[in-house]
């Protein structure tokens, strides 16, 4: 199974842009890569999903270079409400079931 | 779209007594089912996973169990709690929201936070 690796924490402003990298360096040939978004006393949720190259939705986009070893969470001009902690997955639950989260990265956002 | 219920949402227990945490998933026959945990300030914890009915598979050794007695539910237990299984329990399976088909997206449910006292 693909380890993650996160930055712990990240302290950004209102109106900036965030990256939080992820690094996978044993990811799968099988294997997507999918970062979730939780508040506190919540459960995660879906942000955004990928397999190579950069897919852009709503919120956020992702990138993810050619070797896949590693990907990029983009939040455009964040606000106060994206203070979470953000988790990268890698794998995929059709090929043996285990998922296992990384420790994920704290964003704090100021005004 | 799945629905996932778990309950209680709260629970405060003294050392050494029993648990029991309920899941019940709807809109999905089948699904591979999980129960993490979260400890105070910490990340997620893959505790056990399910691929069918009395399948289980446990990561982590504990003094916890888990059942799966019908395609849709699936139950964490103790017979002893201690103090460090206090945190916030979390239950999910597989969603097809914005998903490549067979990828790794998980809905979860709203959690169970367990105080051992």
């Amino acid at each position: 199974l693909a380890k993650t690796t996160q930055p712990i924490s990240m302290d950004s402003y209102e109106g900036q842009e965030v990256n939080i990298t992820c690094s996978h360096n044993n990811i799968a040939t099988n294997d997507y890569i999918t970062w979730y978004q939780q508040f506190p006393s919540q459960g995660p949720r879906f942000i955004i999903q990928g397999y190579k190259t950069k897919v852009t939705n709503e919120v956020a986009s992702l990138f993810i270079p050619a070797d896949r070893k590693s990907s990029t969470l983009s939040l455009p001009r964040v606000s106060l409400s994206d203070t979470a902690v953000y988790y990268c997955l890698v794998g995929a639950y059709n090929q043996g079931g285990k998922l296992i989260f990384g420790q994920g990265t704290e964003l704090s956002v100021k005004p | 779209s799945q629905t996932i219920h778990q309950w209680p949402a709260t629970l405060v227990q003294p050392v050494g007594s029993p648990l029991s945490l309920e899941c019940t998933v709807e809109g999905t026959s089948n699904p591979n089912l999980y129960w993490y945990r979260q400890a105070a300030g910490r990340g997620l914890q893959l505790l056990f996973y399910s691929v069918g009915i009395g399948q289980i598979s446990s990561e982590v050794p504990q003094n916890l169990s888990a059942s799966r007695p019908q395609d849709r539910q699936f139950i964490l237990s103790s017979k002893k709690l201690l103090l460090s299984d206090s945190g916030f329990y979390l239950c999910a399976c597989p969603s097809s929201q914005g998903a490549i088909s067979g990828a790794n997206v998980l809905t979860f449910g709203a959690g169970s936070r367990l105080t051992v006292l």
